[in-house]
């Protein structure tokens, strides 16, 4: 079992479609983070949730919202997505929240969103 | 505007050699520096850290150089495997921000 488990890998979606994104870790950590990874594009930090409160909201439209039920699992629901939120959503955990301690990002494998 | 920047999208390496990976940042409020590498299909995975207060950071093959009046961080590895083939992610981060930044990333091609 990997660290950060990330499902589904792919998933396709119209526009006026509801889905969520899950991730899992697995670390023990208490700092979750969902990242988006456009093409040609650096990646962005969206959310981070820190011992289950959201600690930062990075300007992500409201079509996105995330939810962290405990330390251990975050989701990223999904809807009337635009054509451009297609890119690779990756999850990841830390011990503690970046900014509070320099424990460095576990990435599970990432969503490959696609919006038609 | 990016903060962090990585101006080589690639770079191809002949096995056993060294490999050079450069790093150059705007933000002078960043104090913490790290690698990630990432393989296709995969999430990005962490390599290797530096802090602002040193100036090099070894860990086996691979070490990171800061030039903090340049703004400038080097990945160096030595020497060269082909499992090395990836792309290599520079971040940043400055003291109590959330915000990790990124560059762009460059792929390295180990030949064998």
């Amino acid at each position: 079992e990997t660290g950060v488990t990330q499902t589904p890998r792919h998933l396709v979606m119209g526009m006026t479609n509801k889905k969520s994104l899950k991730c899992e870790q697995h670390l023990g950590h208490n700092a979750m983070y969902w990242y988006k990874q456009s093409a040609k594009k650096p990646l962005e930090l969206m959310f981070v949730y820190s011992l289950e409160e959201r600690v930062e909201n990075n300007s992500v439209p409201s079509r996105f919202s995330p939810e962290c039920p405990n330390s251990s699992h975050l989701f990223l629901h999904l809807h009337t997505l635009q054509p451009e939120d297609s890119a690779l959503y990756l999850c990841a955990s830390s011990q503690e929240a970046t900014g509070l301690s320099n424990s460095p990002l576990h990435f599970g494998n990432g969503t490959r969103l696609t919006v038609t | 505007d990016q903060q962090v920047k990585q101006n080589s999208p690639s770079l191809s390496v002949q096995e056993g050699r060294i490999s050079i990976l450069n790093c150059d940042y705007t933000n002078s409020m960043f104090d913490y520096f790290l690698w990630y590498k990432k393989y296709p299909a995969e999430g990005p995975t962490f390599l290797i850290s530096i802090s602002s207060i040193k100036d090099k950071n070894e860990d086996g093959r691979f070490t990171v150089f800061l030039n903090k009046s340049a703004k400038h961080l080097s990945l160096h590895i030595v020497p060269s495997q082909p499992g090395d083939s990836a792309v290599y992610f520079c971040a940043a981060i400055g003291a109590g921000s959330y915000q990790l930044t990124f560059g762009k990333g460059t792929k390295l091609s180990v030949i064998p």
